[in-house]
Order: C-alpha cells, then structure tokens, then sequence
C-alpha cells in the first residue's frame, strides 16, 4: 500500500543556516507526484513544491528545492537560507497514479523551529 | 481575491447533534475535497468531489456526509454517528482531477470540538 514517512518528528535550524527535512515514500506505480506542504500555527497549509516521477531535474521554487532520489525513494525537502518564519509543520505528500487523479497521502509532518 | 474560504473557525458541538461546515472556494476549480487532522498527524482524507453533483469517499468516510449542488460550494456534515469527530477540518480545491502537478489549495481550517 501507499505511504509517506516523515523520520524527523522535529528539526532545529539556525537562522541563515540550510535544513533538509526528510521524507521516504512507498509505491508501486510509475507514474506519481510528490508535494510538500508547509503548516504554520494557523493551521492553513501552503503548497511548496512538486516533484513528477518522470522530472528528470529536481524542482527547484525559490529558497526551496526537493533532493529527489527515485531509486530511493526519498523526496527531501532542502530550505536554504532559513529565516524565523519558516518555523512550521512540514508534510511530504504523494500522488499515486494517473487514476488516483487528485488524492493525496499525507506524511505524519516534521515540526520545525528556526533559532535566532 | 481568489481563495477558499471555511466557515466558522470554531465549533463546539454537543453530544449526537449534527453540524455542517462550510466550504466555498471562488478559484473555478473542479475538484474538492475534505481533510481531517487530528494533533500531531497528517491529514486523512473523507471526502473528495471531481466535478458538481458528484463525490466519492475517502479513506475515512463514516460518520461523514457531503453534498456538491454547486461548483464552488462542498458542505461537509459531521453526523452524530462519527464517534470522535474533535479534529481539524481543512476544505481543499485543485483545479481539476487528473494532470500532473495539480496542487490543491487549502482553506483556513475548521476546529471541531465535541464536549
């Protein structure tokens, strides 16, 4: 079956300095998507970034890229940079298969704080 | 400016009452679909709608209901036979069902609390 893990239940950073959070996923199809969402205290999610199975680059948006290894099966979320407002909830999502259309799985998040 | 709305922020709810939660998006998108979080969890899905007048259930439906009469408007109804409904809700849209890339776009959320 499908699934996202999330390892890391919650990262520190300094501010200025990168972070990667990680996310490994489990599925069985070619085709698929993969999304990261970032969840401030205010509960709304904001879509970060995407990554397709067939992407030959990893995605890039900003200060914000997805170390994609398909053997791996891991799609990790670098933020380069950090600043204050990035302390947040991170979810790791995937869309399985063309007939899945728009249905996401969503990982368990990782929370993290960004330090002065 | 274009976005989804949900409404009312808080809702408290008594044993075995019925609510409903609002969801309006203005993006002219096709799809919708609903989400339950639950503290320190991912979001689980309930319901989704690929197009009006049609919707199918998520991995978890029971207790649930919705409607989709309207292309911007997906209700969802917490029945009194959903056991442990305090979570939060998050109404999504993305622009249609299939295509690669298609990102959905979340509401402010709903807190739900049974006491």
């Amino acid at each position: 079956a499908q699934k996202i893990t999330q390892t890391q239940p919650g990262m520190f950073v300094q501010e200025k300095e990168a972070v990667t959070l990680d996310c490994t996923y489990d599925t069985s199809d070619q085709s698929y998507g993969l999304f990261w969402y970032k969840q401030p205290s205010s509960g709304e999610m904001i879509f970060l970034i995407y990554q397709g199975s067939y992407d030959e680059q990893n995605a890039t948006e900003g200060r914000y890229s997805l170390n994609f290894q398909k053997a791996r099966k891991s799609a990790n979320l670098v933020i380069s940079a950090s600043q204050l407002g990035d302390s947040a909830m991170y979810f790791c999502a995937m869309r399985e298969g063309q007939n899945q259309g728009g249905k996401l799985i969503f990982g368990q998040g990782t929370e993290l704080s960004v330090k002065p | 400016d274009g976005g989804i709305t949900q409404s009312p922020k808080y809702l408290f709810r008594k044993e075995g009452q019925n609510v409903t939660l609002s969801c309006e998006q203005n993006l002219n998108h096709d799809a919708m679909y609903w989400y339950r979080q639950d503290p320190g969890q991912g979001l689980r899905l309930i319901y989704y709608s690929q197009i009006v007048n049609d919707f199918q259930k998520g991995d978890i439906a029971e207790g649930y209901s919705v409607s989709r009469e309207k292309k911007e408007s997906f209700p969802l109804t917490v029945t009194s036979a959903q056991k442990n409904p305090t979570a939060f809700y998050l109404c999504a849209s993305s622009m249609d069902w299939g295509g690669s890339g298609r990102e959905q776009f979340f509401g402010p959320g709903t807190r739900l609390t049974v006491l």
